[in-house]
């Protein structure tokens, strides 16, 4: 079945600095990913929206020069936490997905940031 | 590890009518969230459940989570057309930093 790989699985980073998060379609393109935030014990936030070749879209209150997402290709879709603080310190999955699959979605295995 | 198995993988019933999605888990559930994606779209969260016995609603929807935490159930009922979309199960293992997903039941709903 199709696979999406997420790297880091865990990152532990100073306060101020920059934490790249990439998520990966093995075995299909994903002409869409997904990126999403979880609080402890909360539900996943849908963050962002990205989409191959174009602006990502973001939700509301979600800062987009804080959380810079890049799709530069079907199988790729980055996301840096810039000028990372402690309040970053959370759980970050994405999911990808391809409309030939009806879209369905396929879920990375998550990273988990600690900002110190 | 933690596996969560959905059933079915799809369903189509008449405008109208009620139905149950399951989700069953291999380990205790700690905290079990239903979610729902339209296609082409991000998740929309619908519910957590975290108590044993725990029952939740949401307009027509109802999530329930066993005594065991093993095993939840949603129940739609007087399906629409809105409800169409594909459902999905997660958990949180307790202790696991990893998220687990059912690979979901896609609904359609026929006027």
């Amino acid at each position: 079945g199709a696979v999406v790989s997420q790297h880091p699985s865990r990152v532990i980073c100073k306060s101020g600095t920059s934490v790249k998060i990439e998520c990966r379609s093995l075995d299909f393109q994903a002409t869409t990913m997904f990126w999403y935030r979880q609080f402890p014990k909360q539900s996943l936030m849908l963050m962002a929206t990205s989409n191959e070749g174009s602006k990502a879209t973001y939700e509301q209150g979600v800062e987009k020069d804080k959380f810079l997402i890049n799709h530069a290709s079907l199988t790729l879709s980055t996301l840096t936490v810039t000028s990372a603080h402690p309040e970053d310190s959370s759980f970050y999955i994405c999911s990808a997905s391809d409309g030939s699959l009806h879209g369905e979605l396929f879920f990375g295995e998550g990273s988990r940031l600690t900002v110190l | 590890s933690q596996e969560l198995e959905q059933s079915p993988q799809s369903l189509i019933v008449q405008e109208g009518k009620n139905l149950t999605i399951n989700c069953t888990s291999s380990k205790t559930l700690y905290g079990l969230y239903w979610y729902k994606q339209k296609y082409g779209e991000g998740l929309i969260f619908l519910m957590m459940l975290q108590k044993g016995g725990e029952e939740k609603s949401h307009e027509k929807i109802t999530a329930k989570l066993d005594e065991k935490k093993q095993q939840s159930s949603l129940h739609i009922t007087a399906s629409q057309p809105s409800h169409a979309g594909i459902y999905l199960c997660g958990a949180d293992g307790g202790g696991s930093e990893k998220l687990v997903f059912g690979k979901g039941t896609k609904l359609t709903v026929n006027p």
